[in-house]
């Protein structure tokens, strides 16, 4: 296991509803990076937060947004809900200084929009 | 922007058969690589990574990698498969502060 936690592991909502997941980060690492996951693809970037502050995003609209907590866990939240939003959602987190560039993922929140 | 290419969304090999998953990538930088491996109904799992140094990786569960810069390849090999290697492998590179991913090889292990 990783270290990386989510919450919660399943949910179901329905169209136009606004739904907010989240990550606590693996102990010492104060970047988190949001994923979507569609069912039979890879994942696709979000966005990523680094010291509370978004420093990346993916070609995502702006109603996907997120937090990051001081204790560096972070929020994904996602307002007006559509039928494509129906994803598995991982969060990664990845140390600041060694080993930069290897993100560890959780093991995911189940989205399903109705 | 780079861009990862695996080859073959289903493979299929008997236990005990040599496992080979291929991947291509796309990157006008030297390319920081990685191989995932996410089994049914959970998060992805590192399995191996290529940063710099010796081009032949080795990771978790008898797994290994190769990163051939001149055929821009990183495929992943294991010489023995075993039934609880059956899961969704994905080769990534690294961009910037993100991952691309590719768009996942599913391997059967046929009894």
């Amino acid at each position: 296991e990783t270290g990386v936690t989510q919450s919660p592991t399943h949910l179901i909502k329905t169209r136009g509803q606004q739904v907010t997941l989240r990550c606590s980060s693996q102990s010492g690492h104060n970047t988190v990076s949001w994923y979507q996951q569609a069912l039979g693809q890879g994942p696709q970037f979000i966005f990523q937060y680094y010291r509370e502050e978004e420093n990346g995003r993916g070609n995502f609209p702006p109603r996907f947004s997120g937090l990051q907590f001081p204790n560096y866990s972070s929020e994904l939240n996602v307002n007006a809900l559509e039928l494509d939003d129906s994803a598995l959602y991982l969060c990664a987190s990845r140390a600041g200084t060694s080993d930069f560039y290897t993100q560890y993922f959780g093991p995911g929140t189940r989205l399903t929009v109705l | 922007a780079q861009s990862v290419t695996q080859l073959g969304s289903h493979v299929s090999v008997s236990e005990g058969a040599l496992v080979l998953l291929r991947c291509n990538y796309s990157s006008s930088v030297p390319p920081y690589l990685f191989w995932y491996v996410q089994y049914p109904n959970q998060g992805l799992q590192l399995l191996l990574k290529y940063t710099t140094g010796a081009t032949l990786v080795k990771g978790i569960n008898g797994f290994e990698a190769e990163f051939k810069k001149s055929e821009t390849s990183f495929h992943l090999t294991k010489p023995s498969a075993h039934m609880s290697d059956a899961a969704e492998y994905f080769c990534a590179v690294s961009e910037d502060d993100k991952i691309i991913f590719g768009k996942g090889t599913r391997l059967h292990i046929l009894p």
